[in-house]
């Protein structure tokens, strides 16, 4: 079974462009969540997407969002890009809603914002 | 929320030695999770544990749910274990369904 797979893998772009990553999730799995890792804040959650729906949102401006297709697939969305906003963006996937539910990592998207 | 905390924050072995990651956790939680970060940024997932203890080849891991915290064992280390080890966990109730990561151990593993 294919894995969590991430596109693009590396993007560059400047500040006050706006970026959309996308992430296809475990054949199967129907929960998508991502999260960005920076050096300083380490591993943070941006969002969860079940059903289409945004479950649980973490603590970031509203110039992050994101969606979820009906083939499960979730794409995120940054607009007017800041400096601070250059990190790893790891999306996850798991089965269902449930918290017990194991988690599995794609390889991410780095992004980095000139 | 629920705060994790990870110790040590860095360590260094000679190859074969034997070393032990701990994680504590400031509340119960539904799902605790080890995962190795490699150096291209992937997560992989090395242990799913919200209670017990489980083995694969040279690694094991513990968790004493009642204690909140859990432990990750590497014995005869390689070089190749080299990296940043990270425990995540979930809980229920207000914090919703999402990973809560610690700051990581970053292993160097020297031949």
């Amino acid at each position: 079974k294919a894995g969590v797979t991430q596109t693009p893998r590396y993007l560059i772009k400047t500040r006050g462009q706006q970026v959309t990553l996308s992430c296809s999730p475990i054949s199967g799995h129907r929960s998508v969540s991502w999260y960005q890792q920076t050096p300083g804040q380490g591993l943070q959650f941006l969002f969860e997407y079940f059903s289409e729906t945004q479950r649980n949102k973490g603590n970031f401006p509203g110039r992050f969002s994101g969606r979820q297709f009906s083939n499960s697939r979730s794409e995120m969305n940054v607009s007017t890009l800041e400096l601070g906003d250059s990190a790893l963006y790891l999306c996850a996937s798991k089965v269902g809603q449930r918290e017990r539910n194991e988690q599995f990592f794609g390889p991410g998207t780095r992004l980095t914002v000139l | 929320g629920i705060q994790v905390e990870q110790s040590p924050p860095d360590l260094i072995l000679q190859e074969g030695a034997n070393s032990t990651l701990r994680c504590n956790f400031s509340d119960s939680v539904n799902n605790l999770q080890w995962f190795h970060q490699n150096p291209w940024g992937q997560l992989i997932n090395l242990f799913y544990i919200p209670s017990g203890t489980k083995q694969n080849g040279r690694l094991s891991a513990t968790t004493v749910a009642t204690e909140r915290y859990s432990l990750l064992y590497i014995s005869s280390s390689q070089t190749t274990d080299s990296g940043v080890y990270f425990c995540a966990v979930g809980s229920s109730g207000a914090a919703g369904n999402k990973l809560t990561f610690g700051g990581g151990t970053r292993v160097l593993v020297k031949p």
